[in-house]
């Protein structure tokens, strides 16, 4: 079974530049996440999708984040425009389902990103 | 409101021995699980073990074992047998169905595993 997808794995932009990162799921899972992790912290969720729609956004800065998940399948993260503090790691995750407290993620192998 | 605390942001340990990585959990969900997982310098997170809170007994996976004390709120993960190969961040979670089961994640332990 192939895991969790995402590209690039690396990307370097300058501040206020565009970037854009890409994951693709494990077959079947319906829920997606998007997690934020600074260096020498531990991940943060920034947003969850069930299948297609959103389900928390709540950390996500929306001013200059944005995420979609056409067709409930692959999902985008976008950032428009960078700061330097935006300089981390993108993990992408999928489950199966949604709805009990051992709903195990799988994660992917992240997008490092450098903010210059 | 959910937190995972990890205390020890750097461990030693000497391979073939034990090891224990401490984490305490807040919550006031009746329902809810942990979780340990282990980051190595290659990035991927990977799940290593999970325990219920409504599990009566101790999860263990091979050489993973989860010492659950859950009046004092902590989910310790114990290293059997350390390997060099276990080398890595490791990170404690937890979700709850009043948090929309996402995953709630402590600041990590790095554990160096030395010859």
């Amino acid at each position: 079974e192939a895991g969790v997808a995402q590209s690039p794995r690396y990307k370097i932009i300058e501040k206020r530049q565009s970037v854009a990162f890409w994951c693709n799921p494990i077959s079947g899972h319906a829920t997606l996440y998007w997690y934020q992790q600074i260096l020498g912290q531990g991940p943060k969720l920034l947003i969850q999708f069930q299948n297609n729609g959103v389900v928390d956004d709540s950390q996500l800065p929306k001013d200059r984040f944005s995420a979609e998940r056409l067709k409930g399948v692959d999902s985008t993260l976008k950032i428009q425009p960078a700061k330097l503090e935006d300089s981390a790691v993108y993990l992408c995750a999928s489950s199966l389902v949604r709805g009990s407290p051992n709903n195990e993620q799988f994660f992917g192998p992240g997008t490092r990103l450098t903010v210059l | 409101a959910q937190k995972i605390t990890q205390t020890q942001p750097g461990m030693f340990v000497q391979e073939k021995e034990a090891v224990t990585l401490d984490c305490t959990y807040d919550t006031s969900d009746q329902s809810y699980g942990l979780f340990w997982y282990k980051q190595p310098s290659s990035g991927e997170m990977i799940f290593l073990i999970y325990q219920g809170s409504y599990d009566e007994q101790n999860a263990t996976e091979g050489r993973y074992s989860l010492n659950f004390q859950k009046a004092r709120k902590s989910a310790n993960l114990v290293i059997s047998a350390s390997q060099l190969g276990d080398s890595a961040m490791y990170f404690c979670a937890m979700s709850s169905n009043n948090a929309g089961n996402m995953l709630t994640f402590g600041g990590g332990t790095r554990l160096m595993v030395k010859p």
